[in-house]
């Protein structure tokens, strides 16, 4: 059974420039969340896709937006990268978006220079 | 929104000995309050969870407490072992809010010999 899968693994940009980051749910799972979780720092919720739609939000400006395809992965694309968005970005995925157990990814290494 | 603070943020405990983490929170709708545990350089694992319509919960040597009127909960866990050591997060959600988690900012424990 396979668990939360993402990539890339890590990924190395630079300001100003645009980064799609990929994940697939936990077989069986059909809603995807996305965290960040910068160093020495609780992951912050972004957003949540169910049925294809961004169902909730965290407190993320516009740069951040996402997908979700019939198969249930999911993409989260940041525009316009500044510093601060180096951080290990985690996906997690669940049945039904009303389910609070979460099975996380390892994560994307994101170093934004 | 919900403010989620944790204590202490590194621990130190002998091989054999208990550690606590303590939890408060800010929204007294939060009803889920799940606990982490993180690995250097790995996923975030579910490894107990309770809900507010119980006060206490058990699993072999972790155990979480909840105290609702307080906004208070805590981690428990007993016999620690050196493979205990890692980062613990706790979190706190309201249930309809599609898994959007408030997570603390992270106890890093040292189990020693």
């Amino acid at each position: 059974d396979a668990g939360v899968t993402q990539s890339p693994t890590h990924l190395i940009k630079t300001r100003g420039q645009q980064v799609t980051l990929r994940c697939s749910p936990k077989s069986g799972h059909d809603t995807v969340s996305w965290y960040q979780q910068a160093l020495g720092q609780g992951p912050q919720f972004i957003f949540q896709y169910y049925e294809e739609e961004e169902r909730q939000r965290g407190n993320f400006p516009d740069r951040f937006s996402g997908h979700q395809f019939p198969n249930y992965s999911s993409e989260l694309n940041v525009n316009a990268l500044l510093l601060g968005d180096s951080a290990l970005y985690l996906c997690a995925s669940s049945l039904a978006h009303l389910s609070e157990k979460l099975f996380f990814g390892s994560g994307t290494q994101l170093s934004v220079l | 929104g919900e403010n989620v603070e944790q204590h202490p943020s590194t621990l130190s405990v002998q091989e054999g000995d208990s550690a606590v983490i303590k939890c408060t929170y800010s929204d007294s709708a939060s009803n889920y309050f799940p606990w982490y545990k993180q690995e250097l350089g790995k996923r975030p694992q579910l490894i107990i969870d309770i809900r507010s319509n119980v006060g206490e919960k058990k699993d072999q040597r972790i155990a979480v407490t909840l105290n609702k009127t307080a906004k208070h909960f805590s981690l428990h866990i007993t016999e620690t072992q050196p493979e205990d050591s890692a980062v613990y997060f706790c979190a706190a959600s309201r249930t309809g809010t599609a898994s959007k988690l408030t997570f603390g900012t992270g106890t890093r424990l040292q189990v020693t010999l």
